[in-house]
């Protein structure tokens, strides 16, 4: 059973930078695509964006200056970086597979806050 | 604001049948596949519905989805308590290089 657990600082001040990684385990990281999603009250659910196992990555537009998503297949690890963040960006953020376009294995999310 | 519509509530008693709609465009769900997530309160999304109908492995058949132009529907038969929950739709939209977009998702209440 494939399980995915995000990692990271659940306070991250204004204009910093947020960073987490979510860990695969009970299955290999290989031949898939990795995604972040994140949700709050103001936004609902938004996709961040995703990572092939082999490096090639995607990102919602609307944050494409700021995100930046990297893979470790050696440690069955992927990471997520967003830039100069604001409180606009606090939210629950999730990891999860996605697998014929659709996200089938989800990690149970962290909450991150953006605060002084 | 979200690409894609769904109606903020829909509710029915034990047993029945409950159907929610998702209305996009001819550049999302016009020219791409469905996906329908359920939330239960304080967990993660699982995804329910992939490719507009096809059911992951343990989805009950009393769930299905369906597609027509640019809209979708998630039709829930046999109404239990445990499915009282959140329903997003989602599908990738070929506007702006690419974007998987959520609907605002629908709160369920089993009455």
């Amino acid at each position: 059973q494939v399980q995915l657990q995000e990692s990271g600082p659940g306070l991250v001040k204004p204009a910093e930078t947020l960073s987490l990684t979510c860990t695969v385990s009970g299955g290999s990281i290989s031949g898939y695509y990795w995604s972040w999603i994140r949700q709050s009250p103001g936004r609902g659910v938004e996709w961040i964006g995703y990572i092939y196992y082999r490096g090639g990555t995607s990102y919602n537009p609307s944050l494409k200056t700021r995100v930046t998503i990297s893979i470790d297949t050696s440690r069955n690890q992927f990471s997520l970086r967003l830039s100069s963040v604001t409180a606009a960006d606090t939210a629950v953020y999730y990891c999860a597979r996605s697998h014929g376009g659709g996200s089938d294995y989800w990690g149970p999310g962290t909450l991150v806050t953006v605060s002084a | 604001q979200s690409v894609l519509t769904q109606p903020p509530s829909a509710s029915g008693t034990p047993g029945q049948r409950v159907t929610i709609s998702c209305s996009g465009s001819s550049s999302n769900i016009g020219s791409n596949y469905v996906y329908w997530y359920q939330q239960l309160q304080g967990t993660a999304p699982k995804l329910l519905i992939y490719r507009n109908n096809q059911r992951p492995s343990g989805v009950p058949d009393r769930i299905s989805g369906s597609k027509s132009g640019t809209s979708a529907s998630l039709s829930i038969s046999g109404l239990r308590s445990e499915d009282e929950a959140d329903y997003y739709c989602a599908a990738w939209d070929d506007t702006l290089s690419g974007l998987y977009v959520f609907g605002p998702g629908t709160k369920v209440t089993v009455l």
